[in-house]
């Protein structure tokens, strides 16, 4: 059973550049998550995904960061303009009662 | 919001020492998880727990679910240099709802 793919591995840019992360979940997953995960800490959720409608995106910073899942499998983070302090892993992960994460995207932003 | 804690932070051991790190709440979860993160990689599933007093075991690990649902440990037998790794533990408070994870362990094992 192939896992969960993202990709890029690693992004380097600039503050107020736009930037968007790419993921394929575990087939017949249909719930979808994506983390941030700073240096040193435990990933923390953005948004959860049911299919293709949102379940919980209430710590999602709205006002730079978008995602969706228009046909309830892949799914894009958007991040418009980068700040600084976003620079951390983003990890994708799929599950049915169990979590399973991709290697995560590493974003750099200078 | 659902909290998580583990302890100890870090934890530095010499290979072929014990050790237990802990994961705790205040709140019951339906399932717990543990998982171990790699430099660079995404954090891999050990194991799910998800009955209270439920113990599994993996071959050097260990895990426990407490009683009450609240909290869960890890113990490592003999650990070894591979077993390095930032441990995280996650739990999900009903099914389907999102995971709540903990800040994780850092455990290295010296040769």
């Amino acid at each position: 059973e192939a896992g969960v793919a993202q990709s890029p591995r690693y992004k380097i840019i600039e503050k107020r550049q736009s930037v968007a992360f790419w993921c394929n979940p575990i087939s017949g997953h249909a719930t979808l998550y994506w983390y941030q995960q700073i240096l040193g800490q435990g990933p923390k959720l953005l948004i959860q995904f049911q299919n293709n409608g949102v379940v919980d995106d209430s710590q999602l910073p709205k006002d730079r960061f978008s995602a969706e899942r228009l046909k309830g499998v892949d799914s894009t983070l958007k991040i418009q303009p980068a700040k600084l302090e976003d620079s951390a892993v983003y990890l994708c992960a799929s599950s049915r009662l169990e979590a399973f994460f991709g290697q995560g995207t590493r974003l750099t932003v200078v | 919001t659902q909290l998580l804690e583990q302890s100890p932070q870090f934890l530095s051991i010499q290979e072929g020492e014990n050790l237990t790190v802990y994961c705790n709440s205040s709140s019951v979860f339906s399932s717990l998880q543990w998982y171990r993160q790699e430099p660079g990689e995404g954090p891999v599933l050990l194991v799910t727990v998800v009955t209270g007093g439920e113990v599994k075991k993996l071959k050097r690990l260990t895990f426990q679910f407490g009683d009450a649902r609240k909290d869960s440990s890890l113990h490592i037998t003999a650990a070894q240099p591979g077993d390095t790794g930032l441990y995280l533990c996650a739990g999900a408070p009903y099914y389907g709802q999102n995971f709540v994870f903990g800040p994780g362990t850092r455990l290295s094992v010296l040769p």
